[in-house]
Formats: structure tokens, C-alpha cells, sequence
């Protein structure tokens, strides 16, 4: 079974630039999140999409992101127009439905993330 | 506000124990769950626990005291291929079915001959 896969594994713009990373959970998984590491500190929420629907998009640092999930298959992220603290590694997890009984209990499979530079 | 801590790095010897703590001060608590990174790679799942207690799988162990905000993950039999880093992650809320996890910054281990 593919795990999650991420595009591009690394990316360098300039900044004013604009980026757009894609995920691809892993099969019948309909949660789908995006979470993102800055350099030195911890991975942080941005947003979780149940299908196509944004669920919960409280992690979103502000409005050059933009994060969609057509059909709720793949999703994507733009930044727009990136700039320097942006930079980062930005990881998509997926996740079946789950149950109160599940032991693992909506365990998040992660893709490798995309590395993104700005200069 | 939301705050898990755990140490930045630990080193130990192949074949030891190694306990890797992890304290969390969280608005809410629905789970704990621990996480391994390899440099690089995709975290994957270790362990979750929801209620007070030990979980054991294989090598690894993990502890909850949810009255205490303390979690540990246990490595029995350290092997070379452990050196990664650890990740601790709450999730504290159920809102939507989602799993909104708030991650501590890992701690990085080095397994040594």
C-alpha cells in the first residue's frame, strides 16, 4: 500500500515568489492535514481537510496560504507570496475514520514532507 | 496555552534502556501520542495512550499519568537504528473527528556502541 507522498521533497524560491506543495494521502483516507516545521521549533498544526471540506483551518498563519482539496483526493498548498519565515519543512498526514474503540485511534500517517527555502 | 517539553537530546548505549520523558500542559486531553523521526523521513507512529497506565509493544513502552501531565516512552534493548528523534504529541480536542496534535520539539537520541 503507497504511504503519503508529498511534491516537491525540496524547493527554493526567492521571496515574493510563489510556491505550491501537493499531497497525496494514502488511499480511502479521508482526513487529510497539513502541518509545517520551522527550523528549531516544533511541528505545528495548519489545517485539516475531511474530504474536500476544511475542517479546521486555525493553524493557517494568514492569508498568503491557501490550502485546497479538490474531489478530496490530493491536496495542495500555496504560498503567495512567499517570504523568508516561511521556510520550513511542510508535512502532509493522513488519517482513516476512527472509533472510540480503535486502539490505535486515528493514528496520522505522514508523508516525508517538502522542504521549502526562501531566499 | 498549549506547552509539551521534553529533553533535547539523550545519548545511550546499544543494548541499554533509555526512558524518554515528556511533560504537557494542554487546554484539553484526548490522547498522547508518541511519534519517531529519522532524519529526513516521515514521523511514524510509536505508541498512544488515552488512559492512566503503561502500554508495551515489542521494545517500546509508553506511560501515561494524565493527573500529572507526564508521559514516558520506554526503549528496551537499544539498537543502532534507534538514534532518531522522538516525538511527544497531544491531541486536545475531538472537534470534527480531527486529529489536531500539538507536538513537543522531539528529543533527539544517539544510540552508541
Amino acid at each position: 500500500e503507497a504511504g503519503v507522498t508529498q511534491f516537491p521533497s525540496h524547493s527554493v524560491i526567492e521571496k515574493g515568489q510563489t510556491v505550491t506543495l501537493r499531497c497525496d494521502p494514502i488511499s480511502g483516507h479521508d482526513n487529510l492535514y497539513w502541518y509545517r516545521r520551522v527550523m528549531g521549533k516544533e511541528i505545528k498544526f495548519l489545517l485539516h481537510f475531511v474530504k474536500e471540506s476544511k475542517q479546521d483551518e486555525s493553524g493557517m498563519p494568514n492569508n498568503r496560504f491557501l490550502a485546497e482539496r479538490t474531489g478530496g483526493t490530493y491536496s495542495t498548498l500555496k504560498v503567495q507570496p512567499a517570504e523568508l519565515e516561511d521556510s520550513g519543512v511542510y508535512f502532509c498526514a493522513s488519517s482513516q475514520d476512527w472509533t472510540l474503540r480503535d486502539a490505535r485511534f486515528g493514528e496520522l500517517f505522514f508523508g516525508e514532507g517538502s522542504r521549502l527555502t526562501v531566499l | 496555552g498549549q506547552n509539551i517539553d521534553q529533553p533535547t537530546e539523550m545519548t545511550a548505549t546499544e543494548g541499554a534502556i533509555v526512558q524518554i520523558n515528556c511533560t504537557y500542559q494542554t487546554s484539553g486531553f484526548n490522547g498522547l501520542f508518541w511519534y519517531q523521526q529519522h532524519a529526513g523521513e516521515a514521523p511514524t507512529f510509536l505508541s498512544y495512550n488515552v488512559l492512566d497506565g503503561l502500554e508495551e509493544k515489542g521494545r517500546f513502552s509508553s506511560f501515561l499519568s494524565r493527573s500529572k501531565g507526564y508521559s514516558y516512552l520506554l526503549l528496551k534493548e537499544l539498537q543502532m537504528k534507534d538514534s532518531a528523534s522522538y516525538l511527544c504529541a497531544v491531541r486536545d480536542t475531538l472537534t470534527g473527528g480531527g486529529n489536531k496534535l500539538t507536538f513537543g520539539t522531539g528529543t533527539q537520541l544517539k544510540v552508541e556502541l
